[in-house]
């Protein structure tokens, strides 16, 4: 099936300072790619949908300036936590939607997370 | 009231169980349901689609009602490697289609 990549796995930062989080379709097109945040013991909240050559879409609640996102390719899309808190400390999951060529429909593919800890 | 709510769990059961959860959606402009499967850390992975007339994949059946806006999950035969955290999940369509609702997930142990 199609393959979603995320960079890095893991990642430490200082309060204050900014990370960016990569999100790459490796063997697809997607001209949309959604964020997800997982706190622990809590389900996936739809942060935004990440539209390529437009701006995102940021779900009600979340912070446009904190949340940067930039979608400049087909393949990459990037969310970059600004100003970073330990309370932003969570695991960051994309997703990109790309047909199945076993049922023929779409479905949605999710990278493997980044886990970002502020200290 | 959340718009996806599940069984809040854990199930603990031994090997060779039958185990159902169920799932309840509130907006009923979802078009698109599906099960997903996230174990300890990792992201989810789609354990399979659900659909009006049903649909079996081994041990695994899912059934949708729309009219009551529930959906379940039916695993039988229970093995260990089943034990992972279960997450319904629920896509509008046309605009919003891709926008995933996700519920809390049920968190299934299962014991030798």
């Amino acid at each position: 099936g199609a393959v979603v990549s995320q960079h890095p796995s893991r990642v430490i930062c200082k309060s204050g300072t900014s990370v960016k989080i990569e999100c790459r379709s490796l063997d697809f097109q997607a001209t949309t790619m959604f964020w997800y945040r997982q706190f622990p013991k809590q389900s996936l909240m739809l942060m935004a949908t990440s539209n390529e050559g437009s701006k995102a879409t940021y779900e009600q609640g979340v912070e446009k300036d904190k949340f940067l996102i930039n979608h400049a390719s087909l393949t990459l899309s990037t969310l970059t936590v600004t100003s970073a808190h330990p309370e932003d400390s969570s695991f960051y999951i994309c997703s990109a939607i790309a047909p199945n060529p076993r049922s023929g429909s779409y479905e949605q593919y999710f990278g493997p997370g980044t886990r970002l800890t502020v200290t | 009231r959340k718009e996806v709510e599940q069984d809040p769990g854990p199930f603990n059961v031994p090997e060779g169980a039958t185990v159902a959860f169920n799932c309840t959606y509130s907006n009923s402009a979802s078009q698109s349901f599906f099960w997903y499967r996230q174990d300890c850390r990792k992201e989810p992975k789609l354990l399979m689609s659900v659909y009006s007339s049903g649909n079996e994949d081994g041990r695994f059946t899912a059934q949708l009602n729309r009219a009551s806006q529930y959906i379940s999950l039916l695993i039988r035969d229970s093995k260990l490697s089943d034990s992972a955290t279960y997450l319904c999940v629920v896509n509008e369509e046309g605009r919003n289609a891709g926008k995933s609702t996700f519920g809390d997930g049920t968190t299934l142990t299962v014991k030798p």
